[in-house]
């Protein structure tokens, strides 16, 4: 069992379309990173969340921290065929002042159709 | 380059050989990872340095996986004797600063296929 579950593992759907992606766990993170990763090439990070209910936006993509620290979203609106590749969330266990590992998800991979 | 560079890119080795895979993280970064990302699936992490100081290393899947870092900055990660559930694409990431949970920046991967 991974200490993150992302869900669904995998999602195609037509350019327009909303679509929401899902990061759970049963333990509490200190703060929660989103990555995007296209074929071939490392992740990028998209954003990093650090307070339970903490809502951010990057353009048109979501992502909101759960209350409890345990669990993240990713709304995309309007999707675009660039939206295309990995989606993974990466969380560090609440702990020390430099901060616990991170521990990352199992992925969403999303495909776009034009 | 500005970014992470990892070398080589692709690499084919047959059973029982050895390979280094390379990485030149950003310049300055204090943090260097190791991650093993299998098919489809998210990264696992293998080792971090912290400048020369290889720290953790607990995510190592066996003794034939070796990872230095001599002068804090390039670091190699070796797989001796290298057996087929060894295929997989190795990424290497960098970040400032020596915090375990700051923005990681990663290199394109080594993919290595062994036969």
């Amino acid at each position: 069992t991974q200490l993150l579950e992302q869900s669904p593992q995998f999602l195609s759907i037509q350019e327009g379309e909303n679509l929401t992606v899902y990061c759970n766990s049963s333990s509490v993170f200190s703060s929660l990173q989103w990555y995007r990763q296209e074929p071939g090439e490392g992740p990028v990070l998209l954003v990093t969340v650090v307070t339970g209910g903490e809502v951010k936006k990057l353009k048109r993509l979501t992502f909101q921290f759960g209350d409890a620290r345990k669990d993240s979203s990713l709304h995309i609106t309007a999707a675009q065929p660039g939206d295309t590749g990995l989606y993974l969330c990466a969380g560090a266990l609440g702990g020390n002042n430099a901060g616990n590992m991170l521990t990352f998800g199992g992925g969403t991979r999303l495909m776009v159709k034009p | 380059g500005a970014g992470v560079s990892q070398s080589p890119r692709y690499k084919v080795a047959k059973r029982g050989q050895d390979v280094a895979l390379r990485c030149d993280p950003i310049s300055g970064h204090v943090s260097l990872f190791w991650y093993q990302q299998a098919l489809g699936q998210g990264p696992e992490f293998l080792t971090y340095f912290q400048n020369e100081a290889q720290l953790d290393k607990s995510g190592l899947p066996s003794d034939r996986f070796f990872a230095e870092r001599p002068e804090g900055s390039v670091s190699t990660l070796k797989i001796q004797r290298t057996q087929q559930e060894d295929s997989a694409v190795y990424l290497c990431a960098s970040s400032l600063r020596a915090r375990l949970d700051g923005e990681l920046f990663f290199g394109e991967g080594s993919r290595l296929t062994v036969l």
